[in-house]
């Protein structure tokens, strides 16, 4: 089974500017989250997509907004970049209701 | 607020067991998770508790006290391979989402 996979890999942005970033989450899972990782840190939740829909929400601006498809894949948008914004963005699935996510290796994000 | 306080750095040779403690603040807990990651790596999941009690799973155990808002994570038998960060995660809210602390940095030398 394939696991979690993300695009792109790395990619640098100036301050201001849009972001995508995007996901395909494991065979079988339904539930998409997603995590910001600062360099040195622990993942922060940002938000959680089940059914098409947002499940839950992190200490997130507006300007972080989601989509999560009918093939379950999801997308990561943000808007107006700013410095701090800098991070390794996580994406991790799981079938509802479960304990353990399965993440992918992340998109590093480079705002300059 | 939640928060979880772990460690920053662990260091041990290896063949040895190591402990890592985290204790936590979180409301609507649901239980206590942890995930291991490799420099550069997807965060990996190694155990899960939900009720108080100690879970084996092959060299790696992991304890809940939730009267002590309290857990740890037990390597055995460290191997080399076992370098990495490990983060304990609080499970909580409608969603399951998890709160990582900061991570424990644990360094296996020969």
């Amino acid at each position: 089974e394939t696991g979690v996979t993300q695009s792109p890999t790395h990619l640098i942005k100036t301050r201001g500017q849009q972001v995508t970033l995007r996901c395909s989450s494991q065979s079988g899972h339904n539930t998409v989250s997603w995590y910001q990782q600062a360099l040195g840190q622990g993942p922060q939740f940002i938000f959680q997509y089940y059914r098409e829909e947002e499940n839950g929400r992190g200490n997130f601006p507006p300007r972080f907004s989601g989509l999560q498809f009918p093939n379950y894949s999801s997308e990561l948008n943000v808007n107006a970049l700013e410095l701090d914004d800098s991070a390794l963005y996580l994406c991790a699935s799981s079938p509802p209701g479960a304990n353990v996510l399965t993440f992918g290796a992340g998109s590093r994000l480079t705002v300059l | 607020g939640q928060s979880l306080e772990q460690p920053s750095e662990v260091t041990a040779v290896e063949g040895a067991i190591v402990q890592i403690n985290c204790t936590y603040q979180t409301s609507g807990f649901y239980g206590l998770s942890w995930y291991q990651q490799h420099d550069g790596g997807a965060p990996t999941f190694l155990s899960y508790n939900g009720l108080d009690g100690l879970e084996e799973t092959g060299r790696f155990s992991s304890f809940l006290s939730r009267s002590d808002s309290y857990g740890y994570l037990l390597l055995q038998e460290l191997q080399m391979k076992d370098s990495a960060s490990y983060f304990c995660a609080a499970v909580s809210g409608s969603a399951r989402q998890l709160t990582f602390g900061s991570g424990t940095q644990l360094t296996v030398l020969p």
